[in-house]
């Protein structure tokens, strides 16, 4: 069965520290996509990132890069100098599909509060 | 680019009473998704529609219905509401075909309290 994890509930830094928030997967597929989505107060869910299973190379973003690593079936997300607008729910999710039949798989969100 | 609009935004009912959601996808797309997202936890797969079709469907009881119009526009349809029903209903739209090109789009939710 397939399951996302986000063991951390809330995090909260000071404005310009580094954060990484962590995900943990499961999955019998051996290929399936993996996905970070931010979720501000007004509630809309903003695609971050996609990556395929088959492609391990990490991925940055200016201030936002990725590690995904099969081994330990593990996606976290590290935000690098964090600055107040960075303050959302994140969630980690997984799907075993990408054709019309897709379906998102989600971990509970991690709350992250970046103070000024 | 209109991208995924839902009506209304906050919606109050009472146990018991039947409720209608509306979702219109980003212009181009031709699936909806609909998703229910409790509070302090992620959205739950309710359903999702393609071709005026329910194509797959997530672990929700029959109270939980829905249509897709011509226009790829589409409705979330609940009845005899409970408590538990209450959350924040997310409608998310797609291209069939297309999706290794664009994610999941989602709109801003309809948020449901059942009293």
């Amino acid at each position: 069965a397939q399951k996302v994890t986000q063991a951390q509930t809330e995090i909260s830094v000071v404005e310009k520290e580094d954060v990484t928030l962590d995900c943990v997967y499961e999955t019998r597929d051996t290929t399936y996509y993996l996905f970070w989505y931010k979720q501000p107060p007004s509630g809309e869910l903003v695609f971050l990132i996609r990556r395929n299973s088959f492609d391990e190379q990490n991925e940055i973003s200016g201030r936002y890069s990725w590690n995904f690593q099969k081994s330990t079936s593990s996606f976290n997300f590290t935000i690098t100098a964090s600055q107040v607008v960075d303050s959302a729910v994140y969630f980690c999710a997984l799907s075993e599909r990408m054709d019309s039949n897709y379906q998102l798989i989600w971990g509970a969100g991690t709350k992250l509060i970046i103070k000024p | 680019d209109a991208g995924v609009t839902q009506s209304p935004t906050h919606l109050i009912k009472t146990r018991g009473q039947q409720v209608t959601l509306r979702c219109s996808p980003k212009s181009g797309h031709d699936t909806v998704s609909w998703y229910q997202q409790a509070l302090g936890q992620g959205p739950q797969f309710i359903f999702q529609y393609y071709e005026e079709e329910e194509r797959q469907r997530g672990n929700f009881p029959d109270r939980f219905s829905g249509h897709q119009f011509p226009n790829y526009s589409s409705e979330l349809n609940v009845n005899a509401l409970l408590l538990g029903d209450s959350a924040l209903y997310l409608c998310a739209s797609f291209t069939a075909g297309q999706l290794n090109n664009s994610p999941l789009h989602f709109g801003n939710g309809t948020r449901l309290t059942v009293t």
